[in-house]
């Protein structure tokens, strides 16, 4: 069965450091991936995907994520980070499609809080 | 801003009771997915629509259901409530089914008493 899997449930930065919030994905086939952010009381937005093509693709605010298929992982990276990025990050992958093409859900991991320090 | 909207933004009500939940897509989207967000379940899909019509189950219980209007607007229907249903709901939409970048809602929190 396809699943997500983000191992560290909460993790804490100081501003400025790097980040690095990891995600492996159980697949059958090219995944379709993906990393959201919530705010507290926010809905989730939309940081990055990856369909198909570079192996390293860029979203907003900064942030970058890397598909390595060998380690079925998509990390999430940021070089520099900023009191705002605390927040929730999730990672998912697009569910398999049934026969016809035609679904189209998002299958999440349980999500890692970030929280950032002075 | 997404520019998906969902109504209301909380909902507080007593267990044994239906609510209404209401989300309207982006501007030219045809495909709506609901998700319920809780503490021991995380992210869970509930239902898909695209263009009226049902796509995709997810893990829905049989006392809630779904529809999608002419207008693309969605409902979520919720009956018989239980304390176990207090969650946040969340609309996504996307362009057409199948393209996966969806793009979501504030939510919906409702607390059952």
């Amino acid at each position: 069965a396809q699943s997500v899997t983000q191992p560290d449930i909460h993790i804490t930065v100081s501003e400025g450091a790097s980040l690095e919030l990891r995600c492996n994905y159980s697949y059958g086939a090219t995944p379709y991936l993906f990393w959201y952010v919530q705010s507290p009381g926010q809905g989730l937005q939309l940081l990055l995907k990856y369909f198909s093509g570079d192996t390293l693709v860029q979203g907003i605010k900064g942030f970058e994520a890397e598909f390595k298929r060998s380690q079925s992982s998509f990390n999430l990276r940021k070089p520099s980070v900023h009191w705002s990025d605390a927040a929730e990050y999730f990672c998912a992958v697009g569910a398999l499609m049934n026969y016809g093409g035609s679904q189209g859900n998002l299958i999440f991991g349980k999500g890692t809080k970030l929280s950032v320090k002075p | 801003d997404s520019g998906v909207t969902q109504t209301p933004k909380h909902l507080i009500t007593a267990t044994g009771q239906r609510v209404t939940l209401r989300c309207s897509p982006r501007s030219g989207d045809l495909s709506v997915y609901w998700y319920q967000q809780s503490l021991d379940q995380g992210l869970q899909f509930l239902i898909q629509y695209y263009n009226g019509e049902e796509r995709a189950k997810g893990n829905i219980l049989e006392r809630f259901s779904a529809q999608q209007f002419p207008d693309l607007h969605s409902e979520l229907n919720l009956s018989s409530l239980e304390l176990g249903d207090s969650a946040l709901y969340f609309c996504a939409s996307s362009v057409d089914s199948g393209t996966y970048e969806q793009y979501f809602g504030p939510g919906t929190r409702l607390t059952v008493t």
